[in-house]
């Protein structure tokens, strides 16, 4: 069975960094573009960045580039997300996804909430 | 603001058939494959439709997706309580160089 478990939300106060990580199970990484995406409370999803198979590739959303770092260990079979200089408007549930075919995700975490607030 | 333009909410009674339509413009939907996802209160969203118009396997064939020029739609037959939830579309923006989502749509079923 296919599983992607994300970890590493919580309460950090702006300007400060957190790290998340996505475990996935029951496939292997290695074959797959993946994806971190966000919803704010209450809001829609978007998305936040992507890193191809291997890893040489990554591209992020205009309102994170600079901010967050993706990058994935496929020998753990591990996806992370390096968030810092946190702002309130990147307080969210952020998922981490499984790419079909760039905007089709197949598998989707159950999700990790960050919360960015003194 | 989202790039894909979406109804805020549609609603219909059980049996009938609702559409939900995805607006947007030739540097994403008008040239690059559109997909739908629904979301129930609570949980991660599932994936329905793909590549404009493909199935996920185990996504019931009352839904269905098409696509013209630079507008997607979703549409929905025999509608249940349980498909009561929010449907976004999705798709890759090539000028942006990001994958965009719509606003969401609330699907109420009276």
């Amino acid at each position: 069975e296919v599983q992607l478990v994300e970890s590493g939300g919580g309460l950090v106060q702006p300007g400060g960094s957190l790290r998340l990580s996505c475990a996935a199970s029951g496939f292997s990484i290695t074959n797959y573009w993946m994806h971190w995406v966000r919803q704010a409370p209450g809001k829609g999803l978007v998305w936040v960045s992507r890193i191809n198979p291997d890893g040489s590739y990554s591209n992020y959303a205009d309102s994170v580039k600079g901010r967050f770092t993706i990058s994935r260990d496929n020998a753990k079979n591990t996806l992370h997300l390096q968030m810092s200089s946190l702002r309130p408007e990147d307080t969210a549930v952020y998922y981490c996804v499984r790419d079909l075919n760039i905007a089709g995700a197949d598998y989707w975490g159950q999700g990790t909430l960050v919360t960015v607030a003194s | 603001q989202s790039v894909l333009t979406q109804p805020p909410s549609v609603s219909a009674a059980p049996g009938q058939k609702v559409t939900i339509s995805c607006a947007g413009s030739n540097a994403n939907i008008g040239n690059n494959y559109v997909s739908w996802y629904h979301q129930l209160p609570g949980t991660a969203p599932k994936l329905l439709i793909y590549d404009d118009t493909k199935r996920l396997s185990g996504t019931p064939d009352r839904f269905s997706g098409s696509k013209s020029g630079t507008s997607a739609t979703l549409g929905i037959t025999g509608l249940q309580t349980g498909d009561e939830a929010d449907y976004y579309c999705a798709t890759w923006d090539s000028r942006l160089n990001e994958v965009v989502y719509g606003g969401g749509t609330k699907l109420t079923v009276l």
